[in-house]
């Protein structure tokens, strides 16, 4: 079965660096995601990308954030200064044309000290 | 978008069926009421969605009510591998609007 695969797995960060986190979403898939989850918290949305362009994004998704798809198979989010209140798991979704169901990878886990 | 609301926790026994209650009683017309789990904070995963009808697949049956304020998510003989947060989800008719809004679901907890 397809999947959407994450990487890393598990990052841990200094406060005031760069991440990015990587995803290959499904391969025909053209819509993408980035959720993400604070510990013990809910599963928040943070943006949505079709056609090399954000479609919608939240209030969390601010400057320091950004999406690019550098090329035809990954996807990527990166965070351009951390801060601690940022550590959470990230989840990348995909999703193809008209499908009902968004298919989530199984996360990369960010830490910031 | 419509607000949901679950019961936070439940427990079901193995094999049997577990019925998982979701309100929405402010869903509008077009609106789809998705399901997702979630096991152990992996990333969540679609169970089943519906709009008016009665749905099922492998996973799962979806009964929504007639006036749809409501729907319940059944598993037909859950496992101990369905111990997971269950998550009732409304979604805007735009299908190009898949920002979806995960509350706190229902822990669910299917033992032995």
């Amino acid at each position: 079965e397809p999947e959407v695969t994450q990487t890393p797995s598990h990052q841990v960060t200094q406060m005031g660096q760069e991440v990015i986190l990587r995803c290959v979403p499904i391969s025909n898939h053209l819509y993408f995601y980035w959720y993400r989850q604070i510990l013990g918290q809910k599963v928040e949305f943070l943006v949505s990308f079709y056609n090399n362009e954000i479609s919608e994004k939240s209030e969390i998704f601010d400057d320091q954030f950004s999406v690019e798809r550098p090329d035809g198979s990954n996807f990527t989010l990166k965070i351009r200064s951390t801060k601690l209140e940022d550590s959470a798991m990230y989840f990348c979704a995909s999703r193809g044309t008209g499908a009902g169901e968004l298919f989530f990878g199984e996360g990369s886990r960010l830490t910031v000290l | 978008d419509a607000k949901t609301t679950q019961p936070p926790s439940m427990d079901c026994a193995e094999g049997r069926a577990a019925n998982l209650p979701c309100n929405h009683s402010t869903i509008s017309g077009n609106e789809y009421v998705y399901w997702y789990r979630q096991i152990h904070s992996q990333g969540p995963q679609y169970i089943i969605h519906g709009l008016k009808n009665n749905e099922t697949n492998e996973m799962a049956s979806l009964i929504i009510t007639e006036d749809r304020k409501s729907s319940t998510l059944i598993l037909p003989h859950a496992t101990l591998r369905d111990t997971a947060v269950y998550y009732c989800i409304v979604r805007p008719p735009n299908p190009n609007d898949y920002k979806l809004s995960f509350g706190a679901g229902t822990t669910v907890t299917v033992r032995a």
